[in-house]
């Protein structure tokens, strides 16, 4: 089955930049997704389409994809970042459906 | 506003059934694939399976193939999933998920989830 790498923790100081990375075999060619989930809550999409941000998302939220490396960045992370992160793809192989998500960061604000 | 709430979640002893529904409301439900996603305690987000908008067409994580059944009603703008022969490890908080746009793509809004707890 289809595997999404991503690190378990990341911590960052108020004001600075986080980097979460996902990383999976021939990634370059599946549109990504981030969701954020904050303690006791539901996850909520803050990066669709690898680069895209939903209504409502702050411009502090970037994607980028580079060959088979995802990057969800947050810049000028405040305390209410402090969350888990999952990055998400659709596989699709020999009529088989599949919905991938990476393990999830945890996302520590010091 | 899109709004997902599932109901039906509860304690069911192991081999037992249950059946979530997840009412929705604030877009044309029949135009959307629908989802569900588990998690258990501690742990990250599993697909679990999903429906096309017309419901025709279905799709199941193997852990669950041939327990669980999903399905919509979308005169009633209703998910469901019938969870048939309920083992300890499907022991979770279901979400309900919208499909953005294509199979590719995200779910872009969810519900707060119902807890299910199999255990003897």
């Amino acid at each position: 089955s289809y595997v999404l790498t991503q690190p378990p923790s990341v911590s960052v100081a108020p004001g600075q930049t986080a980097r979460i990375t996902c990383g999976g075999n021939n990634l370059r060619s599946k549109p990504v997704h981030w969701y954020q989930q904050r303690p006791g809550q539901a996850p909520v999409l803050v990066i669709y389409d690898n680069t895209d941000r939903p209504s409502g998302i702050p411009e502090r939220f970037a994607g980028s994809k580079s060959e088979n490396t995802a990057t969800l960045t947050i810049s000028g992370v405040e305390a209410g970042d402090e969350a888990d992160y999952y990055c998400q793809v659709w596989n699709f192989i020999s009529g088989q459906w599949d919905y991938v998500f990476g393990a999830g960061t945890k996302v520590t604000v010091l | 506003e899109v709004h997902l709430s599932e109901s039906g979640g509860g304690l069911v002893q192991p081999g037992g059934s249950l059946r979530l529904s997840c009412a929705a409301s604030g877009f044309t439900f029949d135009s959307y694939d629908m989802t569900w996603v588990r998690q258990a305690p501690g742990k990250g987000l599993e697909w679990v399976s999903s429906v096309t908008g017309n419901g025709r067409r279905t799709y199941y994580a193997d852990s669950v193939k041939g327990r669980f059944t999903i399905s919509r009603d979308n005169s009633k703008n209703t998910l469901s999933l019938q969870m048939d022969i309920l083992r300890a490890e499907d022991t979770a908080t279901y979400y309900c998920a919208k499909g953005r746009k294509a199979a590719d793509d995200a779910f872009d809004f969810w519900g707060q989830g119902t807890m299910v707890i199999v255990s003897s």
